[in-house]
């Protein structure tokens, strides 16, 4: 069954680093997805991406962070000066819209990043 | 008020039990109701997708939804030890599609 691979799964980084987390998306999905998870919280969406731009972003999804989608299988989160509060779980998803019809379609997620700011 | 509200738990049942996971939501704008099962370090997994109310079945699984009182639901029948982990209810509004997640039910079945 196709899915969503994430690299790497677990990123230690200082604080004030830039650090990029790598997804690759399955491969006939057409949204793609950033969402975070602090330890014993709740999952939060970060972002949306369509169509090589920005669909939708959270308040969380601040100017630290970008999305790319730079060639035709990779989709990547940049956190441009980590905070120690950017410590998570990150994970990416993708889905098709062109499913049953479009409309909203369930979004399959990877095993996510860890996140470690020092 | 929170968007969307989900029993934490932890729920422990016996091999066998029949196990009922419930949220509850308070915008009317959502119209698309997921659960997914979250293993420990592991990704949420997709279980069941449903769009409208009523039930919905899939093997031992079987979501409820009721839009009238913003409500849903998920059965596991014949509960597994394999079973034991993280649920989570997600939901999303008809124009929107970033999911509003629960904050998860930890369910152990005892073998």
């Amino acid at each position: 069954e196709p899915e969503v691979t994430q690299t790497p799964s677990h990123q230690v980084t200082q604080m004030g680093q830039e650090v990029i987390l790598r997804c690759v998306p399955i491969s006939n999905h057409l949204y793609f997805y950033w969402y975070r998870q602090i330890l014993g919280q709740k999952v939060e969406f970060l972002v949306s991406f369509y169509n090589n731009e920005i669909s939708e972003k959270s308040e969380i999804f601040d100017d630290q962070f970008s999305v790319e989608r730079p060639d035709g299988s990779n989709f990547t989160l940049k956190i441009r000066s980590t905070k120690l509060e950017d410590s998570a779980m990150y994970f990416c998803a993708s889905s098709d819209p062109r499913v049953a019809g479009g409309g909203d379609q369930p979004q399959h997620f990877g095993d996510g990043t860890r996140l470690s700011i020092l | 008020q929170k968007e969307v509200e989900q029993d934490p738990g932890p729920l422990s049942v016996p091999e066998g039990a029949i196990v009922s996971l419930n949220c509850t939501y308070s915008n009317s704008a959502f119209q698309y109701f997921m659960w997914y099962r979250q293993y420990s370090r592991k990704g949420p997994e997709l279980l069941m997708y449903t769009y409208s109310s009523g039930n919905k079945e899939d093997g031992r699984f079987t979501a409820q939804v009721d839009k009238s009182s913003k409500y849903i639901s998920l059965f596991i029948r014949d509960s597994q030890p394999s079973d034991s982990a993280t649920y989570l209810c997600a939901i999303a509004s008809g124009s929107a599609r970033q999911l509003t997640f629960g904050s998860g039910t930890q369910l152990t079945v005892l073998p």
